[in-house]
């Protein structure tokens, strides 16, 4: 059962355009959200989270936009450039075992090809 | 560079056999987390610890085990490997401040012949 669902496997978009990345979840319980990036050989880099008592979190290009009610966020990358070519994962933060521990339950990617 | 330390990078051994993949978190992170990527799959959680103790198990396979040790670096047992055993190990440190946030380390390729 995937609780994370990222639907498109790949996405490409023209240089200087926008890039709209989508997640979709099950989970209620999951109140932390979060983008990787991940280029090929190495490990993902984080990239912009939103906790879920807000409704969007913007990072310089970066902009991530929460809609609790549909269990849907999106990753917004405006202008997108031509090294924003990676996979993007999408995880879901949810509390556990009482105490503060947290685990992170990942999509399964969507491959970005930002072409000059 | 995320802090986090993977050795090896590479590693190459036979079906049947037994390797440890070892990390290092970043300063001061007391959680360690392990993952596994394989082909077309998505990081699927294996285990956590913190502090050396274990805190969570996730799609870990009995042949697999981990350990965290005083100085907080963690070591992942993989043992009778199997060809489908061959993938992506990452593992990643949580940030103090804020709890949710993981950094991950480069990974280390395992490829089970």
């Amino acid at each position: 059962d995937q609780q994370v669902k990222q639907n498109s496997p790949s996405l490409s978009v023209q240089e200087g355009r926008i890039s709209i990345l989508n997640c979709d979840y099950t989970n209620s319980m999951f109140d932390y959200f979060l983008w990787y990036k991940k280029y090929p050989a190495e490990g993902p880099t984080f990239l912009i989270s939103i906790s879920s008592i807000k409704d969007k979190n913007e990072d310089g290009r970066f902009t991530v936009f929460l809609n609790k009610s549909a269990k849907h966020l999106s990753l917004h990358i405006v202008p997108s450039q031509p090294g924003d070519s990676a996979v993007y994962f999408c995880a879901a933060s949810a509390r556990f075992g009482g105490g503060s521990n947290y685990k992170l339950t990942f999509g399964k990617g969507t491959l970005l090809t930002v072409n000059p | 560079d995320s802090g986090v330390t993977q050795t090896p990078k590479h590693l190459i051994t036979a079906t049947g056999q037994r390797v440890t993949l070892r990390c290092s978190p970043r300063s001061g992170d007391l959680s360690v987390y392990w993952y596994q990527q394989s082909l077309d799959q998505g990081l699927q959680f294996l285990i956590q610890y913190y502090n050396g103790e274990e805190r969570a198990k996730g799609n870990i396979l009995e042949r697999f085990s981990a350990q965290q040790f005083p100085d907080l670096h963690s070591e992942l047992n993989l043992s009778s490997l199997e060809l489908g055993d061959s993938a992506l190990y990452f593992c990643a440190s949580r940030e103090r401040e804020n709890k949710d946030t993981q950094y991950f380390g480069p990974g280390t390729r395992l490829t089970v012949l």
